[in-house]
């Protein structure tokens, strides 16, 4: 079946716009989660959503960064007043979440530079 | 505090060769998952391989195995006889039970397979 989907697959975008970055999760995958991944990092948790609501928020680094699922399925992830520094690779991943915790499957993510 | 370290920024071989990747983690939690992620040049992180903290058995995958070892706190992955399309970054990953699923993620190591 369809993986996770992102779009758009990349995002250049001036020093202080708005953006939003889309992620279309596993078909009846209930969980879903972003992450953002720096150069030469590994990915860092930004937020979690289980159905429409967000569960925990605890990664978003400031208040310019919001998500929202309003259907419980779809996501976007909106950044606001972008700085140089959310340069980075925006990834989304789903999971099923009848049972314990099992794999997340990852979107091809978004690569999202802000001149 | 959850915490994973891959000590091994780039390792480069030689095709047929077999590699190593070491993963250590802490937690102090006595129930959490472990587990490895590769992520090819097109940058989708795929999954290998999930491990809960009861089990220790090492396990084999074709070219691929791994060990986990609680008194050490360590996962290491080793590929066998490795090709050039093992070339990828690896991310070793912990996931705490009880948690709602965040995957933290050591800095990974990229593996450079030369033919």
């Amino acid at each position: 079946g369809a993986g996770v989907s992102q779009t758009p697959s990349n995002k250049v975008t001036e020093k202080g716009k708005y953006v939003e970055l889309r992620c279309d999760p596993i078909s009846g995958h209930t969980a879903l989660y972003w992450y953002r991944q720096s150069l030469g990092q590994g990915p860092e948790f930004l937020i979690y959503f289980q159905g429409t609501g967000a569960a925990d928020d605890s990664g978003l680094p400031n208040d310019r960064f919001f998500a929202v699922r309003p259907e419980g399925s779809v996501s976007t992830l909106k950044i606001q007043r972008t700085e140089r520094g959310d340069s980075a690779v925006y990834l989304c991943a789903s999971r099923y979440a009848g049972t314990a915790i099992y794999e997340q499957y990852f979107g091809p993510g978004t690569r999202l530079t802000v001149t | 505090a959850q915490k994973v370290t891959q000590a091994q920024t780039e390792i480069s071989v030689v095709e047929k060769e077999d590699v190593t990747l070491d993963c250590v983690y802490e937690t102090r939690d006595t129930t959490y998952y472990l587990f490895w992620y590769k992520q090819p040049p097109s940058g989708e992180l795929v999954f290998l391989i999930r491990r809960n903290s009861f089990d220790e058995q090492n396990e084999i995958s074709g070219r691929y195995s791994w060990n986990f070892q609680k008194s050490t706190s360590s996962f290491n992955f080793t590929i066998t006889a490795s090709q050039v399309v093992d070339s990828a970054v690896y991310f070793c990953a912990l996931v705490r039970e009880g948690s709602q699923g965040n995957l933290i993620f050591g800095k990974g190591t990229k593996l450079s397979v030369k033919p």
